[in-house]
């Protein structure tokens, strides 16, 4: 299968960790990368590789793989972090990166 | 600093054809793959197209495979994308993605601010 699949919405409090995942059998193969959108705003890179934080990405980000789930965590979750986050990976035949999860929708309490 | 700019995008009848171009700088552009993804309103991300740094190797997702044509011009550091035989469901914002490889694996690392392609009669 080359699909990614990813929980509609979480949750967390203000300061508090909060764990997204993805789960796809490519991603036994392949590492995730992790994407931010905030509403009207195109989607912003937060985790590549194995746990990679581009320049700019706060450290409160990273990233994590256990078989076929990788997980974005946020550690001390902040009020800028409500947004969408997409996980996306090559399609399992590994050709191209044509695989997005279907999006977390992300709330700060 | 790399920008991409996409243009292009705007009403388009159903059976239709648009043009979309991106416009990169800031960067090597013939050393990249580059990527359009595009999002219907109110939905998720969807991977549209791919095509290598010297065009070699051009991918399609099956929703537009047949329909739609991606092309760059790395002498004028520009992506194109033509949409053939519109159809409603091709109604989103199109972005255009440069696309990093290297030993942390695949992603992409810039977009630019998208162009909406709206799709009725």
């Amino acid at each position: 299968s080359s699909e990614l699949t990813q929980d509609p919405a979480v949750s967390v409090a203000l300061g508090q960790t909060v764990r997204i995942t993805c789960q796809g059998d490519s991603l036994r193969r392949y590492y995730a990368s992790w994407y931010q959108q905030k509403p009207g705003q195109a989607p912003v890179l937060v985790i590549y590789g194995k746990n990679n934080r581009p320049a700019g990405i706060p450290d409160r980000f990273s990233g994590s793989s256990s078989g076929n789930t990788a997980s974005l965590t946020i550690t001390g979750a902040q009020a800028e972090d409500e947004a969408d986050y997409y996980c996306n990976s090559r399609d399992i035949s590994g050709i191209h990166l044509g695989v997005f999860g279907g999006g977390t929708k992300l709330t700060v309490l | 600093e790399v920008q991409l700019v996409e243009s292009g995008g705007g009403l388009g009848k159903p059976g239709g054809s648009l043009r979309l171009s991106c416009a990169a700088s800031g960067f090597t552009f013939s050393s990249y793959s580059m990527n359009w993804v595009r999002q219907a309103p109110g939905k998720g991300l969807e991977w549209v197209s791919s095509i290598s740094s010297t065009s070699t190797y051009i991918f399609y997702a099956d929703s537009v495979r047949g329909r739609f044509t991606t092309s760059r011009d790395n002498a004028k550091n520009s992506l194109s994308l033509e949409l053939n035989s519109l159809r409603a469901e091709d109604t989103a914002v199109y972005y255009c993605a440069r696309q990093e490889s290297n030993n942390w694996g695949d992603f992409f690392d810039y977009w630019g601010q998208g162009t909406l392609v709206t799709v009725s009669s």
